[in-house]
């Protein structure tokens, strides 16, 4: 079975932390994403990776960015915490078109 | 970016048959895919649509219309555990790569 895995479940940071959220998939699938999910509002796609050093901005970027040095991991990147960054955080891998994403567990921030 | 509509909220009794429906607009469609998400936890992935019909898998079908952006979502003989939230949504191969974009879920309520 696919395995994606998020560093953390449950994370609490302050306003203007730099925050990193770490995500590993065991698959060797090339496309990963990064999204996050709010009552009302669904899951967002923040930014996505189709191979290593590759990224590409998702529909809401802003106040985040990311990282992928190697093809299993991707990491999401709060250069600044701010409290409208409260939010479940959802990683998601993909083997190609036509296959499902993978998810992982996610991780709850809190900004305080 | 594009538009996906589902329902916000639906009950169905215990045993009966729910259909919850799905539109979408998209330019560059590659894919339509059903999730489930108990609360608190990851999308499970439970279908995916790529050309026209009803796809069957246990007490879960669904189908899809392109040329109409439509699919539905068919539970059948449903059960208490089916209580969670179901998110449709659509591969778009114009802007975002491999990335799946959401709807905002539909969170379905199964009564006694």
């Amino acid at each position: 079975d696919v395995k994606v895995t998020q560093s953390s479940r449950y994370l609490v940071k302050r306003t203007g932390e730099k925050v990193f959220l770490e995500c590993v998939q065991d698959m060797d699938h090339e496309n990963m994403f990064w999204y996050r999910q709010d009552p009302g509002l669904g899951l967002r796609l923040i930014y996505f990776s189709y191979d290593v050093k590759m990224k590409e901005k998702g529909d809401i970027p802003e106040g985040y960015s990311v990282s992928r040095e190697k093809k299993e991991r991707f990491s999401l990147i709060l250069e600044s915490a701010s409290t409208n960054q409260t939010s479940m955080y959802l990683c998601a891998s993909v083997f190609g078109t036509g296959t499902e994403a993978f998810f992982g567990q996610g991780t709850r921030l809190t900004v305080v | 970016g594009q538009n996906i509509d589902q329902p916000t909220e639906m009950t169905a009794t215990e045993g009966a048959i729910v259909q919850i429906n799905c539109t979408y607009q998209t330019s560059g469609f590659n894919g339509l895919f059903w999730y489930q998400q108990h609360a608190g936890e990851a999308p499970t992935f439970l279908s995916y649509n790529v050309l026209d019909g009803l796809e069957e898998k246990g007490r879960f079908s669904s189908f899809l219309s392109r040329s109409k952006g439509y699919s539905y979502l068919l539970l059948k003989e449903l059960q208490m555990k089916d209580s969670a939230s179901y998110l449709c949504a659509v591969r778009d191969m114009g802007n975002s790569g491999y990335a799946l974009n959401f709807g905002k879920g539909t969170s379905l309520l199964v009564t006694p």
